[in-house]
């Protein structure tokens, strides 16, 4: 039972370059999010999903691009990385928006 | 809870002892409430949730208490041990909304 999962882990990258972070959960749950975790900041919603095809601005979307063609897969691409999207990425899924949601390990990116 | 800033508020105790750990909300229409713990280089973990129509909920070792007068919310952990050394932080969900997450307090367990 891989539950959710996150790749790749540790990614480092230029400025300017197109990056794209991977999000797979096995439980079937119709929501997913995108969070980004920074000191000072906690933990603040990028972007979500409700269900395939359906993705909704969090609170810090600017610079991010989303898509959910299929509800197990929620990847999350940063068109043109800068430095201030240097960051840990968590991806949760949820079976509603008012339930308790489930966090991926991570991924730890780094835009030199 | 709102966010501390850089240094999260830290809390050690020594192991055995028992360890209240507290959030301040901020939207008296939250109506759901979670407990989450992040130990180091890993993804947040569910621990125990609570609906505004309760006060208290007990779980293997951790109870959550709601106090909707003051919004407050506290974590109670049992017999901390080693293993429990994390950083703990609520979330709140306002009227469907989605969550909101507080900044979190460190946990220290001495041995």
């Amino acid at each position: 039972d891989a539950g959710i999962t996150q790749s790749p882990r540790y990614k480092i990258t230029e400025t300017g370059r197109q990056v794209t972070l991977m999000c797979h959960q096995t439980w079937s749950h119709s929501y997913m999010f995108w969070y980004r975790q920074d000191l000072g900041h906690g933990l603040r919603l990028i972007y979500y999903s409700a269900a395939a095809d359906i993705t909704d601005k969090g609170e810090v979307p600017d610079g991010y691009v989303v898509s959910r063609s299929k509800t197990e897969n929620f990847p999350l691409t940063l068109e043109s990385a800068t430095r201030s999207q240097t960051s840990v990425y968590f991806c949760a899924s949820s079976r509603d928006r008012v339930r308790e949601q489930y966090f991926g390990p991570g991924t730890r990116l780094t835009v030199t | 809870g709102e966010s501390v800033g850089l240094h999260l508020p830290t809390l050690s105790v020594q192991e055995g002892d028992n360890s209240i750990i507290n959030c301040a909300y901020s939207n008296s229409a939250s109506d759901y409430f979670i407990w989450y713990k992040q130990e180091s280089g890993k993804g947040p973990q569910f621990i125990i949730d609570i609906r505004s129509n309760m006060d208290k909920r007990q779980g293997q070792r951790v109870t959550v208490l709601l106090n909707k007068t003051v919004k407050h919310l506290s974590l109670q952990i049992a017999a901390t041990q080693p293993g429990d050394s994390a950083v703990y932080f609520c979330a709140e969900n306002n009227a469907g909304n989605m969550l909101t997450f507080g900044g979190g307090t460190r946990l220290m367990v001495k041995p």
